[in-house]
């Protein structure tokens, strides 16, 4: 099956700091979803970007299918930014594929 | 627009019993896919249901098994349970077709 990849794994930052998330993926996607889980186990969407750019807010993702690989920046990180962050892929109308996510820690 | 809800909340069993998990989806959303969490790890898909049909599986043995309702609502069962099945079940639905998928909280079973 298909192999996601997300790096850092663990990504500490002060407040007010710049990150970028980063999605690798091992085969051609028609659907690829950035998720943020929230400490009760909630999964937020955050953005719908099988290729493209998209910007909401502080948060911006680009995916470049041809190459495989999806990047979610955020920008003036803020304490409620804490969390895993989850890349998920999918390559028909069935399944995602879940990343192993990234833990970002903000410290105030 | 109501969003995806699951029910219970927490659940504690011990090992060889069964359990039920429900899920209601979004409303105008057809499919409901499950998967289970295990601490630290992301999410595994285990089945999906399109219009009351199993969709798709995933590597899980046939213990687990599903279903989905008229009104799109569904839920996860699974039997003889083991302290491996310990974990954080979530539920997602969507409008089927390749789209974009909802979550609800979850159910999380603690399995003794």
């Amino acid at each position: 099956g298909i192999q996601v990849e997300q790096s850092p794994p663990d990504l500490i930052l002060q407040e007010g700091a710049n990150s970028t998330l980063r999605c690798n993926f091992s085969d051609s996607v028609n659907n690829l979803q950035w998720f943020h889980q929230n400490p009760w186990g909630q999964l937020i969407n955050l953005f719908y970007i099988p290729s493209g750019t998209k910007q909401n807010g502080r948060l911006s993702a680009t995916t470049v299918a041809t190459e495989r690989y999806s990047l979610l920046y955020i920008s003036s990180s803020q304490t409620t930014d804490s969390g895993v962050y989850f890349c998920a892929v999918g390559r028909g109308n069935e399944k995602l594929t879940f990343g192993t996510g990234t833990r970002l820690t903000i410290i105030p | 627009e109501t969003g995806v809800t699951q029910s219970p909340t927490h659940l504690i069993k011990t090992r060889g019993q069964q359990v039920t998990l429900r899920c209601s989806s979004q409303s105008g959303h057809n499919t409901v896919s499950w998967y289970q969490q295990a601490l630290g790890q992301g999410p595994q898909f285990i089945f999906q249901y399109y219009r009351e049909e199993e969709n798709g599986r995933g590597n899980f043995p046939p213990r687990f098994s599903g279903l989905q309702f008229p009104n799109y609502s569904s839920e996860l069962n699974v039997n003889a349970l083991e302290l491996d099945d310990s974990a954080l079940y979530l539920c997602a639905s969507s409008s089927g077709g390749v789209s974009e998928q909802f979550f609800g909280p979850g159910t999380r079973l603690t399995v003794l």
